[in-house]
C-alpha cells in the first residue's frame, strides 16, 4: 500500500487562529487526495477531494473558505482551517488513491486538532 | 443517495468468530471496502470485493452480495488486538469517492 504521512499529528489552538495541516505521498505521485474529518465515535465524513494543480471539490455542507485545500504538487496536499473554533475539534484525515484496480484508499496517520 | 447500514456494537470471546454485517444502497457500484481503526488512529485497508462471493485473507474473510447490497466481515480466532472499528465502505464510480458507513465497535473479552 501507499505510505501516507501528515503534520502535526496533534495541534491545538485559540479560537479564531488558522491552523494549517500536511498531507504528503511518500512513494508515488497522487494526483489527487482527499480530506476527511471524524468525530468521536462517529464514522469518516469526507470533507473534499484534492486535485493537483486545480480546485478542490469539496463535499455537501463543507464550507470551502473555512476550509481551504491546495495541492500545489503530487506529493503535497494541505488543509488549512481558518478561523477556527471550538466546534472544529475533532480528527482529520487524509487519503490517497494510488490509482490500483481496486481504488483502495490509503490514510495517513490523522491530525487531532483541538480548539480551545 | 447512499445509504450504507451496519451494527453500532458487538462483542466476541478471544478465540472465536465474529461476522460483521453491512448492507447498503447506492448508485454506480465500485467495490465494497473494509477498514480497520483503532482508536485514535487512522483506518487500515483489510480488504476489498467487487464481484460476488467470499475473499479470504488469513484470519478475515470478505463476502458480498451485489444483488442484496449485503457485505459482511468474517473474523476467525479472534485475538484480543482485533478490539477496533470496523468501517464497512462503498465505492461510487459515479463520483470518484469513498462512502463509509457508521463503523462498528468490536470488543473482545477473554
Amino acid at each position: 500500500g501507499a505510505v501516507v504521512s501528515q503534520h502535526p499529528s496533534w495541534v491545538i489552538c485559540k479560537s479564531g487562529t488558522s491552523v494549517k495541516i500536511e498531507c504528503r505521498s511518500l512513494d508515488f505521485q497522487a494526483t489527487t487526495m482527499f480530506w476527511y474529518r471524524q468525530f468521536p465515535k462517529q464514522s469518516l465524513m469526507l470533507m473534499a477531494t484534492s486535485n493537483e494543480g486545480s480546485k478542490a471539490t469539496y463535499e455537501q455542507g463543507v464550507e470551502k473558505d473555512k476550509f481551504l485545500i491546495n495541492h500545489a504538487s503530487l506529493t503535497l496536499s494541505t488543509l488549512t482551517v481558518t478561523s477556527a473554533h471550538p466546534e472544529d475539534s475533532s480528527f482529520y484525515i487524509c487519503s490517497v488513491d494510488p490509482g490500483t484496480a481496486t481504488d483502495t484508499q490509503y490514510f495517513g496517520p490523522g491530525t487531532r486538532l483541538t480548539v480551545l | 443517495g447512499q445509504n450504507i447500514d451496519q451494527p453500532t456494537e458487538m462483542t466476541a470471546t478471544e478465540g472465536a468468530i465474529v461476522q460483521i454485517n453491512c448492507t447498503y444502497q447506492t448508485s454506480g457500484f465500485n467495490g465494497l471496502f473494509w477498514y480497520q481503526q483503532h482508536a485514535g488512529e487512522a483506518p487500515t485497508f483489510l480488504s476489498y470485493n467487487v464481484l460476488d462471493g467470499l475473499e479470504e485473507k488469513g484470519r478475515f474473510s470478505s463476502f458480498l452480495s451485489r444483488s442484496k447490497g449485503y457485505s459482511y466481515l468474517l473474523l476467525k480466532e479472534l485475538q484480543m488486538k482485533d478490539s477496533a472499528s470496523y468501517l464497512c465502505a462503498v465505492g461510487s464510480s459515479s463520483a470518484s469517492k469513498i462512502i463509509f458507513g457508521s463503523g462498528t465497535r468490536l470488543s473482545i473479552r477473554p
